[in-house]
């Protein structure tokens, strides 16, 4: 069974920095693109990142967080990653790791609450 | 960057009957290479991640009811609910993904009229 469980979401101040993980089970998050997605509180869904499969795979970003947010992930962990920084008030949200976000197979995380307030 | 309009902003509809769900593309996301419009629907109920109900603007997700359709090419594309049923309650975002950055909707809440 699929299953994908995002963590290190929390309260940071406006500047500071997060690395959200979502570890994947059920298959290999090496073998697929995998994807970022946010939502602010109250507002529908933003489109954050891409990594597609491969040793090559491709990142590709949001205007509103190209710069500031890498995507990455560790094959030996089975895990995905949004490493974030320089963060803005703007960027909080909830946010969801995704699986084959808009093909078969899709598959979507509980997501990771991150606030950034002073 | 690609603009996702949805219609209408929200939707009461009697259990039953049929729902129709617009999106709109400000760039038509039809790829000559293979012919396929590169289009998906999503479903979020309240409290839930979402879920994706149609992808290539026509095909069902596996295990999607199939009183969900999409149709559609280019530009205008329809997300259409047969037999309305109350666990149907939900934002029904669209998204391309020919072009990055992928963008979604704004979303079009559904309700039981």
């Amino acid at each position: 069974e699929v299953q994908l469980v995002e963590t290190g979401g929390d309260l940071t101040q406006p500047g500071g920095s997060l690395r959200l993980s979502c570890a994947a089970s059920g298959f290999n998050v090496s073998d697929i693109y995998m994807s970022w997605v946010r939502q602010a509180p109250g507002k529908g869904l933003e489109w954050v990142s891409v990594i597609y499969a491969g040793a090559s795979g491709g990142a590709y970003y949001a205007d509103s967080v190209k710069g500031r947010f890498t995507i990455s992930r560790d094959n030996s962990k089975n895990t995905l990653f949004l490493q974030m920084n320089s963060l803005r008030a703007e960027d909080t949200a909830v946010y969801f790791c995704a699986r084959a976000l808009s093909d078969s197979g899709s598959s979507w995380g509980q997501g990771t609450p991150v606030t950034v307030s002073s | 960057d690609v603009v996702m309009t949805q219609s209408p902003d929200s939707l009461a509809v009697s259990l039953g009957e049929r729902a129709t769900i617009n999106c709109k593309s400000s760039r038509s996301v039809l790829s000559n290479s293979n012919n396929k419009n590169y289009l998906a629907w999503f479903q979020q109920k309240s409290g839930q991640s979402p879920r994706l109900l149609i992808y290539w603007a026509s095909t069902r997700e596996f295990g999607v009811p199939d009183r969900f359709s999409g149709s559609g090419s280019g530009t205008d594309f329809t997300l259409t609910i047969t037999s309305l049923q109350a666990e149907d309650v939900a934002v029904y975002y669209c998204q391309q993904y020919r072009y990055v950055p992928y963008t979604f909707g704004q979303g079009t809440k559904l309700e039981i009229k």
